[in-house]
C-alpha cells in the first residue's frame, strides 16, 4: 500500500515554461486536494475534487488547473509557470471530503 | 475571516520536559479540528481529529484537547523522535465541501 504518491519530487522550471504534477492514491479514497507549502504561509488549497468527475477552486487557485482522470489520479497543471509559482506542493486524498486527509510527500518546485 | 493560529511558532525542549503547544482559532461553523506532524522534507502526517468542546484524543506521548476557542497538544516526558513541525487545521463544511484551513506550525526540538 503506496498511499498518495506524487510525481516529480523536484522541479526546476523557467518562467513561462508549463508543468503537470501528477498525484495518485491507491486507498480507494473520493475525495483529493492540492495544496501549496510556503514559509510562514501554513498549507494553502489551490483545487480539491470532492468526488470523480468534480472539481472546485480552493483559496489559491489563479495560475493553476487540474485533472481528476479517474478516482486514483488527480493532476495540476501550470500553464505559463511565474516565479510566484516557486513552492512545496502537497497532494491529499481522504475517503469523503468530511475526513482526515493523507498527504503525500511533496513535490518541490522552483521557477526562475 | 477565518484564522488559525499556533504558538509558540518554535520550541526548544530537553527530553523528558513536559510542555504544550497551543492551536486558537476564529471559525464559523467549525466541523473538526485535525492535529498533523510534518518531519523535514515530507508530508504531514495526521495525528488527531476533535469534533468537541471536551472531548481530548491520547497517542503515545500525544494527548490533544479542545475547547470552543483553541486546542492544546499536550507532550508528556518526550523524546528526541518528537522533533518535528505540528500543524493543526480547522474543518469547514462549505457548499458540501470540506475546506480545512491550516495554522503556520509550531516546530518542535527535543534535544537529547
Amino acid at each position: 500500500n503506496a498511499g498518495v504518491t506524487q510525481t516529480p519530487k523536484f522541479q526546476v522550471l523557467k518562467t513561462g515554461q508549463s508543468m503537470t504534477l501528477q498525484c495518485a492514491q491507491d486507498m480507494n479514497h473520493n475525495s483529493m486536494y492540492w495544496y501549496r507549502q510556503d514559509p510562514g504561509m501554513g498549507l494553502r488549497l489551490i483545487y480539491y475534487s470532492a468526488s470523480e468527475g468534480t472539481t472546485d477552486k480552493g483559496e489559491v487557485p489563479n495560475g493553476y488547473n487540474v485533472s481528476r482522470l479517474n478516482k486514483r489520479e488527480f493532476s495540476l497543471r501550470l500553464e505559463s509557470a511565474a516565479p510566484s509559482q516557486t513552492s512545496v506542493y502537497f497532494c491529499a486524498s481522504s475517503v469523503i471530503s468530511y475526513n482526515e486527509q493523507f498527504f503525500g510527500p511533496g513535490t518541490r518546485l522552483t521557477v526562475l | 475571516e477565518d484564522q488559525v493560529t499556533q504558538s509558540p511558532e518554535a520550541l526548544r525542549l530537553q527530553e523528558g520536559e513536559s510542555s504544550s503547544l497551543n492551536c486558537s482559532y476564529t471559525v464559523s461553523g467549525l466541523r473538526g479540528l485535525f492535529w498533523y506532524r510534518q518531519d523535514p522534507g515530507k508530508g504531514p502526517e495526521f495525528l488527531f481529529t476533535l469534533y468537541s468542546a471536551g472531548e481530548e484524543k491520547e497517542k503515545e506521548r500525544l494527548k490533544a484537547t479542545l475547547t470552543k476557542k483553541e486546542s492544546f497538544l499536550h507532550i508528556t516526558a518526550p523524546k528526541p523522535e518528537d522533533s518535528a513541525t505540528y500543524l493543526c487545521a480547522v474543518q469547514r463544511i462549505i457548499q458540501g465541501a470540506q475546506k480545512l484551513v491550516f495554522g503556520q506550525g509550531t516546530r518542535l526540538t527535543i534535544n537529547p
